[in-house]
């Protein structure tokens, strides 16, 4: 099983809030991702990260913001959240390499009322 | 702009018979491609990858990929209503390594 963590797993808040979704994993990875996924509809890259200070944007426009301060940890930040930022949020990690398999996390599920 | 392809179903198959899933894909320097299974209300998970034209076979799984044609599929043999489930296909390709996944197919396998 992977070793790739999120926190919270169910989060209902408030408009407005600022919230900050938790990834954590223990495989050394160097690469870590955050995909966003409505029920029933496809993976959106929101994020990603090729390592310690590195961050990317990914396909999806997102309101939201990461960091990579350490190579195990890599937050997601919205500063106020919205009714349209309800989703389930994904975050991945990998190796570098070819062989570039990803190990998910099992998800936080948002609710912005 | 790199685009995977999949039937999003739902492909109805009966217990015990073979569920052929394909994936097309629009890059052709594409290096490497998963099968990744979704469960519902789950995260992905991996079920193959495969890096070669040819067959990869992992016990009731075998993953074909076809380059020239651009498209990679996964046969289930002896379906079970167990792997009644959404199944992604991602591709990455050199450079970045990103990958691209497809919306993915659901497969219901009945009893």
């Amino acid at each position: 099983e992977a070793d790739i963590y999120q926190t919270p797993r169910y989060l209902v808040i408030g408009t407005g809030k600022k919230i900050t979704l938790e990834c954590s994993q223990t495989m050394g990875h160097d690469k870590m991702y955050w995909y966003q996924q409505d029920p029933g509809m496809e993976l959106h890259l929101i994020h990603y990260s090729y390592g310690v200070n590195s961050t990317e944007k990914g396909d999806l426009s997102s309101e939201s913001t990461v960091s990579r301060i350490r190579t195990e940890h890599f937050p997601l930040t919205l500063e106020s959240a919205r009714p349209s930022h309800t989703s389930q949020y994904l975050c991945a990690s990998s190796e570098y390499g070819t062989e570039e398999t990803q190990y998910f996390g099992p998800g936080t599920r948002l609710l912005v009322l | 702009q790199k685009e995977v392809e999949q039937n999003s179903g739902p492909l109805s198959v009966p217990e015990g018979a073979i569920a052929s899933l394909n994936c097309t894909y629009s890059d052709r320097v594409s290096q490497s491609f998963f099968w990744y299974r979704q469960y519902s209300g789950k995260s992905p998970e991996l079920i193959m990858s495969i890096y070669s034209n040819g067959d990869k076979e992992d016990g009731r799984f075998t993953a074909q990929l076809n380059k020239a044609s651009q498209y990679v599929s996964l046969l289930i043999r002896d379906s079970q209503p167990s792997d009644s489930a959404t199944y992604l296909c991602a591709v990455t390709s050199g450079g970045s390594y990103i990958p691209t996944f497809g919306r993915g197919t659901s497969l219901i396998v009945h009893p």
